[in-house]
């Protein structure tokens, strides 16, 4: 039973079209991320929310925008596509968050997107 | 601002040899500290934290770490290392404040061979 699932794995697109990506978690977690990993293995965050709520959006355009309909599910939307987002996305959920509160990570299996 | 520092691209051990992976942080006051091993094409797995206590935190697959706060370091060992355990290590810090943002370390590529 797979703890943190994103579908779909890949995904290849053109150049402006606009693609999502889906996440949900069944550990039960509070909190769940989008993390960029690039193709030198960079890994990077994107987005933080803790029980629907966004808690760490970091400098990512505004074509991405992430949705979360309930603590279990995080999805990411991309709008007009560029060559520069392609890359490895992976979702993850941790449980808690704040001060004195350190839950390890949980990560998906990524999602590669290839943007042609 | 947090940041995380692994030295070395690639660490190569002989099989049964002992291993270190080496990672050392910036990050205002204590921090928490973290190693992920990823296995190709594949999602990050969790290996080992510290948080507060012993400097010395043990681990999955026989791995350990040891945090030396003076030297602002948190580098990972194995006593006998195992093909199986050549992957991609990355080094991860927090800082005690509000929000949980992981700062990862660009990687370590650790190559066993026979």
């Amino acid at each position: 039973d797979t703890a943190v699932s994103q579908t779909p794995k890949y995904l290849v697109t053109q150049m402006g079209n606009d693609k999502s990506i889906k996440c949900e978690q069944n550990l039960g977690h509070d909190t769940m991320y989008w993390y960029k990993q690039d193709s030198k293995k960079f890994l990077k965050i994107m987005f933080s929310y803790n029980n629907k709520e966004l808690i760490i959006n970091e400098t990512v355009p505004n074509r991405f925008s992430p949705k979360s309909p309930d603590k279990a599910h995080l999805n990411l939307h991309i709008n007009s596509l560029e060559l520069g987002d392609s890359a490895v996305y992976f979702c993850a959920s941790s449980q808690s968050t704040g001060t004195g509160a350190v839950g390890e990570l949980f990560f998906g299996e990524g999602s590669r997107l290839t943007v042609l | 601002a947090q940041s995380v520092a692994q030295p070395e691209d690639q660490v190569n051990v002989a099989e049964g040899n002992p291993l270190t992976v080496k990672c050392t942080y910036s990050v205002s006051g204590n921090p928490y500290l973290f190693w992920y091993v990823q296995y190709p094409n594949r999602g990050l797995q969790f290996l080992l934290k510290y948080i507060t206590g012993d400097n010395l935190v043990k681990g999955s697959y026989g791995f350990e770490a040891e945090f030396n706060k003076s030297q602002t370091s948190f580098h990972l060992k194995k006593p006998s290392a195992l093909v199986s355990d050549s992957a991609l290590y990355f080094c991860a810090v927090r800082g005690r404040g509000g929000g949980n943002k992981l700062t990862f370390g660009t990687g370590t590529q650790l190559k066993v061979e026979l």
